[in-house]
């Protein structure tokens, strides 16, 4: 059975750069036909797509967060990493990572991580 | 400002018909297959129907969800208290280049 699981530090002060590792078991990321995305969701807010990643590197990102966000993955590692730069306040919110089934204009997210919670605060 | 719309709540009573709907535009549940979610409290988000209106197994058939044109439906027959969570609707938008969000709606068991 696929697990995801999110880590990283759990307070970033503004300015700087959030980074996050979603470590995949129970299946390897290089499986072809899945993408996997990041999702946010600020505190009492609704879910936000950050990014959609190939195995290959191939990557789509939120345009309104696209000049400040990295998607990568080490497929050796069975990992996906986020790096959003330039973070602010705005950026608070429980980091998701999931499976894309399906496609990633028509698929569905599944499983989902726990999430990780992200404070921006100095 | 979500790009799908849903009510931000509503209600029922156990053993009830509740409707959710989602509406978009031509660029986004117009044209690519609408997915829901749904989050229980304090938990990740899990996927309860996918492409219109197919349900993943596991998902009981009290959760149905129609599409006609960019407004898309779910529909939660027989309404139990476990079902008292939070309700998203998403799908891609062509115009974007990427995946959207309704803003969520919040279903209370009463």
């Amino acid at each position: 059975q696929l697990h995801l699981q999110e880590s990283g530090p759990g307070l970033v002060k503004p300015s700087e750069t959030l980074s996050l590792i979603c470590n995949v078991s129970g299946g390897s990321i290089a499986t072809d036909s899945f993408y996997w995305v990041w999702i946010r969701q600020p505190p009492g807010k609704g879910l936000e797509w950050i990014g959609s990643i190939y195995h290959t590197g191939r990557t789509y990102s939120n345009p309104s967060l696209k000049s400040r966000v990295t998607l990568s993955v080490d497929t050796s590692k069975n990992q996906l990493f986020l790096r959003l730069t330039s973070v602010t306040a705005a950026d608070t919110a429980l980091y998701y990572c999931a499976r894309n089934t399906g496609g990633y204009v028509y698929g569905w997210f599944d499983p989902w991580g726990q999430g990780t919670l992200v404070t921006v605060s100095s | 400002q979500s790009v799908l719309t849903q009510p931000p709540s509503a209600s029922g009573t156990p053993g009830q018909r509740v409707t959710i709907s989602c509406s978009g535009t031509n660029s986004n549940s117009g044209t690519n297959p609408v997915n829901w979610y749904q989050q229980l409290p304090g938990k990740a988000p899990k996927i309860l129907i996918h492409s219109n209106n197919q349900r993943p197994s596991g998902v009981p058939d009290r959760f149905s969800a129609s599409k006609s044109g960019a407004s898309a439906s779910l529909v939660i027959s027989g309404l139990q208290s476990e079902d008292e969570a939070d309700y998203y609707c998403a799908a891609w938008d062509d115009s974007l280049n990427g995946r959207v969000f309704g803003g969520g709606t919040k279903l209370s068991v009463l």
